[in-house]
């Protein structure tokens, strides 16, 4: 099946730091790829999103551009802040049979950062 | 919209007792997911539905748990007996039929003494 593949953390910065946390990823077909952030104590939150090559996703200051010639999906910071400590999960969209999906998520990467 | 709705929030039960979590997804949402989240094993797809069937239940770890839809805005997860290795986060979470993003709730912490 597909599959991600993400750095393992935890990675730990100081304010304002540049942020990169690789994501690659195995697919047969041409899957949608996600980035998702997860706060302590909460659900996990969409943070954004590309649906084909060459796409660049941003929010928040955050982005990541769909290479598909390198199966990659990396995030992106310019200047992180202390709010922005958090685990980072890289997904896509695999396809189940006919018009069933589901996401098939990396373990996760803890980011803290420090003041 | 309200976004999923889960409950309980916190669940704290004895071994061997009978555990019902409960999930409303998001309105217009075809699809739905059950996840597990520990410490050791991560985030684990358990089952998931499109249009209230279910289409894999593969991850869901005994016959100690089932998944019910009765209707496109109601779901349970229920496990019977519970086991103390059974504790975690529960998270529901609905989307739109296709390749999109999924939706999460905040999760239910499960504690099985």
């Amino acid at each position: 099946g597909d599959s991600v593949t993400q750095m393992e953390g935890p990675v730990t910065l100081s304010e304002e730091a540049f942020l990169t946390i690789n994501c690659t990823y195995t697919a047969t077909g041409y899957p949608s790829l996600f980035w998702y952030v997860q706060y302590p104590g909460e659900g996990l939150q969409l943070l954004l999103k590309a649906t084909k090559a060459d796409d660049k996703g941003s929010n928040k200051g955050f982005e990541a551009t769909y290479r598909k010639e390198t199966t990659s999906f990396h995030l992106e910071k310019g200047s992180v802040q202390v709010s922005d400590s958090a685990v980072y999960f890289c997904a896509l969209s695999e396809s189940s049979g006919g018009s069933n999906y589901k996401l098939t998520f990396g373990k996760g990467t803890l980011l803290t950062v420090n003041p | 919209d309200a976004g999923v709705i889960q409950s309980p929030r916190h669940e704290v039960t004895e071994m061997g007792q009978e555990v019902t979590l409960r999930c409303k997804p998001i309105s217009g949402h075809n699809s739905l997911f059950w996840y597990r989240q520990t410490m050791m094993r991560g985030l684990e797809l358990l089952i998931y539905f499109n249009n209230n069937v279910p289409i894999d239940d593969s991850g869901m770890p005994e016959d100690r748990f089932s998944a019910k839809m009765p209707n496109a805005s109601f779901s349970t997860l229920k496990i019977q007996p519970s086991e103390p290795r059974d504790s975690a986060v529960y998270f529901c979470a609905s989307g739109p039929t296709g390749p999109h993003e999924q939706y999460f709730g905040p999760g239910t912490r499960l504690t099985v003494t």
